[in-house]
């Protein structure tokens, strides 16, 4: 069965800190995501990973960094942590080749800074 | 870059009826893909349908199914016989299929949220 895990489903962290938020997938899948979602805004793309070690920008990356050195693992990092920063945070996974359509979603850490 | 719209925020039905959920998006691309998700309470987000743009004929997934029209640019989402366990976030999001390097993630809309009223 499909499984995308994320580290934690609720973080409270400080203004300032460094903060990762981890992503596992373990369906060997080559591309990678990760979304904010906030309340009537929906979804919004912030990296993707196409690869190890690659990464390209989304639509809302700035104050964002990610890494990828693991193929199953993709961790998204805030590194000074801001209250505009509170949200939920979704990975995802996909299959690799424009032909494969689903992403399948984590079931989302919600973060708070205070 | 492309968008997607979704006008209605929340939209209520009785259980057992029919509801429509509209989406509209803009692109200018001629091949992509146009999704619903469904994310219940427990936040796990959930494909619910796909259409593929090359394809005329409505896909259908048991009670739900959509309406695309691709030269309006509309992808509404119909659920027939609605349950109380559709009560639900719904997502409406786009994806190109057309190559440009690197993947491409979803477009999404700003959801509706759909009510069952028993």
């Amino acid at each position: 069965d499909v499984k995308v895990t994320q580290s934690s489903r609720y973080l409270v962290k400080r203004t300032g800190e460094k903060v990762f938020l981890e992503c596992v997938q373990d369906m060997d899948h080559e591309n990678m995501f990760w979304y904010r979602q906030d309340p009537g805004l929906g979804l919004r793309l912030i990296y993707f990973s196409y690869d190890v070690k690659m990464k390209e920008k989304g639509d809302i990356p700035e104050g964002y960094s990610v890494s990828r050195e693991k193929k199953e693992r993709f961790s998204l990092i805030l590194e000074s942590a801001s209250t505009n920063q509170t949200s939920m945070y979704l990975c995802a996974s996909r299959a690799g080749g424009l032909a494969e359509y689903e992403q399948y979603f984590g079931p989302g850490t919600r973060l708070t800074v205070t | 870059a492309q968008t997607v719209t979704q006008s209605q925020p929340e939209m209520s039905v009785q259980e057992a009826e029919t509801v429509t959920l509209s989406c509209t998006y803009d692109t200018s691309e001629s091949d992509y893909y146009l999704f619903w998700y469904k994310q219940p309470p427990s936040r796990q987000m959930i494909l619910v349908i796909r259409q593929e743009a090359y394809k005329q004929q409505n896909a259908t997934e048991n009670r739900f199914s959509v309406n695309f029209q691709k030269a309006a640019k509309s992808f509404s989402l119909k659920i027939s016989d609605s349950q109380l366990g559709d009560a639900a976030m719904y997502f409406c999001a786009y994806r190109r299929t057309s190559s440009g390097g690197g993947a491409d993630g979803l477009t999404f809309g700003k959801g509706t949220h759909l009510i069952i009223q028993p």
